[in-house]
């Protein structure tokens, strides 16, 4: 069984920078990906990014580009995602998922919420 | 960017109904189509997958139809426990996007 499990909450400053993560155990195989949802209070879910952990390669939200990198640690096989020059529109809990090499989360991680703010 | 509008935004059912929900998309996703259901406090959870495919483990009152731009989820004989709020998602063209979300309320 899969299983994703996120690192804890964060509050930061506007301007800083933030990293979370999310170990994967279970299902070893690969021709999967992960994916960062987010979601701000009350609000609905944003798509971030995906990553292939089979070479790193990622593809970003344009609203995002810049800001944020998604990594892969295939010792840990835990997943990041930093997000950089925060603001205080980044408050929101942040969900990795793990797709089964179809495009659709299948598996999530129980979310991290980031605070941003002076 | 492929923009998703669910209606409607809110509804309240009793148990025993059926309800259904509709996701458009302003442009065809083909069948690269999904529902969420979401919840308070809790990371979404895949019901649906290629417009019609129930997610293993989901209850069968889920249900699926649709391609290109219209699609519905319907669930049949609800429950308590379907108290949640559902998103649809599309997966055909990055960036992947999900519906506002229709929250689902029970007399």
């Amino acid at each position: 069984q899969v299983q994703l499990v996120q690192s804890g909450a964060e509050v930061k400053k506007p301007g800083a920078s933030v990293k979370v993560s999310c170990k994967a155990s279970g299902n070893t195989f690969t021709g999967f990906y992960f994916h960062w949802v987010r979601q701000a209070p009350g609000q609905g879910l944003e798509w971030m990014g995906i990553i292939n952990p089979s070479g790193g390669s990622t593809v970003y939200a344009q609203r995002l580009e810049g800001r944020v990198t998604m990594t892969w640690d295939t010792s840990t096989r835990t997943v990041s995602m930093e997000l950089r020059g925060l603001r205080s529109e980044d408050t929101a809990v942040y969900f990795c998922a793990r797709d089964a090499g179809d495009r659709y989360f299948h598996y999530w991680g129980q979310g991290t919420l980031l605070t941003v703010s002076s | 960017d492929v923009q998703m509008t669910q209606s409607p935004s809110a509804l309240s059912a009793s148990v025993g109904d059926t309800v259904t929900i509709t996701c458009r998309a302003s442009q065809t996703v083909y069948s690269w189509l999904a529902w969420y259901q979401q919840k308070p406090g809790k990371a979404p959870k895949l019901l649906i997958y290629k417009a019609s495919s129930l997610e293993s483990g989901v209850p069968s009152r889920f249900s699926g139809s649709g391609a290109g731009t219209e699609f519905t989820l319907t669930i049949s004989s609800l429950q308590p426990d379907d108290l949640a709020t559902y998103y649809c998602q599309q997966s055909n063209i990055y960036p992947f996007t999900f519906g506002q979300g229709t929250k689902l309320e029970i007399k």
